[in-house]
């Protein structure tokens, strides 16, 4: 069974600092990936997805990720965390071709200090 | 475009009550799926719907159902209701596979 793992509980960045949350997963294939945010009493968003083709893959509000194979990771960057970048982001694998049957992590509680 | 909307926001229910919950995707998109989010077992997948047919199962107990219409509007029930179903429920809507559009959720606490 795919699992996906977010190894940050919680993270606290300054407003401005770059940030990096980590996500790992464990499946047969190259599944579809997807990094969401949610805010307090909010539904998800979906910020950026990776199907396939270019690892770097660009999504809303300035966020990017990189799948990498090899380590079986995808990663969201943002180069300035801006203070309403405070959330709940959670990473998500899909079985291609599997409908829409996401597995999400356990999600990693950002925080921005001022 | 108008989102996915859930009714109801907020409910209480007590134990060994039936909930439904309601879902209104987004203008043609004939994908709905349910998730259920709570602060100890996270977010995990309900079922999924598409053109009226259930497409995928998660590993819920039979007290767990949905339907899909012809409109593509959908319901979830939740029969016997334990206090561990106390969550917020969430929908979500899609053209096909791939990016999914979600609700703001449906909180229900058992009491």
């Amino acid at each position: 069974a795919q699992s996906v793992t977010q190894p940050d509980i919680h993270i606290t960045v300054s407003e401005g600092a770059s940030l990096e949350l980590r996500c790992n997963y464990s499946y047969g294939a190259t599944p579809y990936l997807f990094w969401y945010v949610q805010s307090p009493g909010q539904g998800l968003q979906l910020l950026l997805k990776y199907f396939s083709g270019d690892t770097l893959v660009q999504g809303i509000k300035g966020f990017e990720a990189e799948f990498k194979r090899s380590q079986s990771s995808f990663n969201l960057r943002k180069p300035s965390v801006h203070w309403s970048d405070a959330a709940e982001y959670f990473c998500a694998v899909e079985r291609t071709g599997g409908g829409n049957k996401l597995t999400f992590g356990t999600g990693t509680q950002l925080k921005v200090e001022l | 475009k108008a989102g996915v909307t859930q009714t109801p926001r907020y409910l209480i229910k007590t134990r060994g009550q039936q909930v439904t919950l309601s879902c209104s995707p987004i203008s043609g998109h004939r994908s709905v799926s349910w998730y259920q989010q709570t602060p100890g077992q996270g977010l995990q997948f309900l079922f999924e719907y598409f053109s009226e047919t259930q497409r995928n199962k998660g590993n819920f107990p039979g007290r767990f159902s949905g339907r899909q219409f012809s409109n593509s509007r959908s319901e979830m029930n939740v029969s016997t209701l334990e206090l561990g179903d106390s969550a917020l429920y969430l929908c979500a809507s899609s053209l096909d596979a791939g990016e999914l559009f979600f609700g703001e959720g449906s909180r229900l606490t058992v009491l």
